[in-house]
């Protein structure tokens, strides 16, 4: 367990749906992190907040948006979902070790938009 | 472009086999961390390695990091069926860059 929480664990929804998915980092981590895994893409970076603020951008698309809360927790809202957009999203939340920030992930939201 | 490769993309050897996998860029990396994945869970990271030649172990698995900190290795010595799964790499291009960068995957199947 790396402490990092998302749910739903399952969403099913259809074409044109919008839906929000939510993540709670690991308890003292500031930073949280989007991906997105789908078979064709591998793992892909979205973004990234730190303490509230976007702090990193990677292929998100302007259907999607986060936001971080002053609780920390997160959320990824995907809208005007397409069929591509099936894919299992990862959160994740970093801690300093040395020099490098290691990331630890949640067990993923898989979402299917039929 | 893919900056991180990863070899070979698929592996099955029996147990107590040995194998190496690899993860090789064109880029260099301040840093590179060794996920494993199983299916339908997130990455869980294994090792992270910081400096060019540098070398852990974690058990039966050892990774390495390549001197010129553009490639890196994970060797896994007498596979047992819990190292199923699909293995990662990710870099760092610098440290005050926090994006990771997804190598390909390497799925590994370890038969019993």
């Amino acid at each position: 367990d790396s402490g990092v929480t998302q749910t739903p664990k399952h969403l099913i929804t259809a074409t044109g749906q919008r839906v929000t998915l939510r993540c709670s980092p690991r308890s003292g981590d500031l930073s949280v992190y989007w991906y997105q895994q789908s078979l064709d893409q591998g793992l892909q970076f979205l973004i990234q907040y730190y303490n509230g603020e976007e702090r990193a951008k990677g292929n998100i698309l302007e259907r999607f948006s986060a936001q971080q809360f002053p609780d920390l927790h997160s959320e990824l809202n995907l809208s005007s979902l397409e069929l591509g957009d099936s894919a299992l999203y990862f959160c994740a939340s970093s801690v300093t070790s040395g020099r490098v920030r290691e990331q630890f992930f949640g067990p993923g939201t898989r979402l299917t938009v039929l | 472009t893919q900056l991180l490769e990863q070899s070979p993309q698929f592996l099955s050897i029996q147990e107590g086999e040995n194998l190496t996998v690899y993860c090789n860029s064109s880029s260099v990396f301040s840093s590179l961390q060794w996920y494993r994945q199983e299916p339908g869970e997130g990455p869980v990271l294994l090792v992270t390695v910081v400096t060019g030649g540098e070398v852990k172990k974690l058990k039966r698995l050892t990774f390495q990091f390549g001197d010129a900190r553009k490639d890196s290795s994970l060797h896994i010595t007498a596979a047992q069926p819990g190292d199923t799964g699909l293995y990662l790499c990710a870099g760092n291009i610098n440290f005050g860059n926090e994006k990771l960068t997804f190598g390909t995957g390497t799925r590994l199947t370890i038969i019993p």
